[in-house]
């Protein structure tokens, strides 16, 4: 199975800050890396899929790159509601697996 | 376009079995598979198998044993069955949407809304 890793594990920024959030997977999985929002009880938001395109109706302050191994997931700008839980996953090959998440804070 | 709503009984005994239900309505399924995932209390999200297009099952290793997933195509329906539960299956349960004949590369869209599992005795 192929294991993903993110850093950090939590993040403290203030509103308009541009933060960026690392993934790695264990093997390369091409660009089959999306990117989610969580908030608290609730179901994830796809952000990013194809390890960099905007999934629709999703800001462009989020933006996505990388490839093979190590992809990133910038936010410009951050607003109010981008304070949440972060995952990436890889799609390339059961068991799709995320990372464990990062959580970003409000400083 | 395509949305999810899920249910299911929300309070199991251990050694019961969980069975959740996810209905897809509002839009073409056509190369659609569904996923169940779940994401017990402070934790991260893990999936537990599939549905493809074609009826076809796959799973995670770690629930092989006891889970199940199938369709009722005409009813636009998938349904899990996760056998001889135990606390360590207390979780939000989500099902989750992919297009991998449409966008090889894409993500999980739409989600279901979640439904929250408590198992104890």
């Amino acid at each position: 199975d192929i294991q993903m890793t993110q850093s950090p594990s939590s993040l403290s920024a203030s509103v308009g800050d541009r933060v960026t959030i690392t993934c790695r997977a264990s093997q390369s999985v091409s660009d089959y890396i999306s990117w989610y929002q969580q908030m608290p009880g609730k179901a994830p938001k796809l952000l990013i899929y194809g390890a960099s395109t905007l999934h629709s109706g999703v800001p462009s302050r989020f933006s996505g790159s990388g490839s093979g191994t190590d992809f990133f997931l910038t936010i410009s700008g951050l607003q109010p509601e981008d304070f949440a839980t972060y995952y990436c996953q890889e799609t390339y090959s059961s068991p799709f697996s995320f990372g464990p998440g990062t959580n970003l804070e409000i400083k | 376009q395509v949305q999810l709503q899920q249910w299911g009984a929300a309070l199991l005994k251990p050694s019961e079995t969980l069975s959740l239900t996810c209905a897809a309505y509002g839009g073409s399924l056509s190369g659609f598979s569904c996923n169940w995932l779940r994401q017990p209390p402070g934790k991260g999200l893990e999936w537990i198998g599939q549905v493809d297009h074609r009826g076809v099952s796959t799973y995670n290793s770690s629930l092989k044993s006891r889970v199940s997933i199938s369709r009722h195509t005409s009813a636009n329906q998938i349904f899990l069955n996760v056998r001889s539960v135990t606390a360590a299956d207390t979780a939000l349960y989500f099902c989750a949407g992919h297009w991998p004949r449409v966008t090889p590369s894409g993500g999980f869209h739409p989600w279901g809304q979640g439904t929250p599992v408590t198992v104890s005795s």
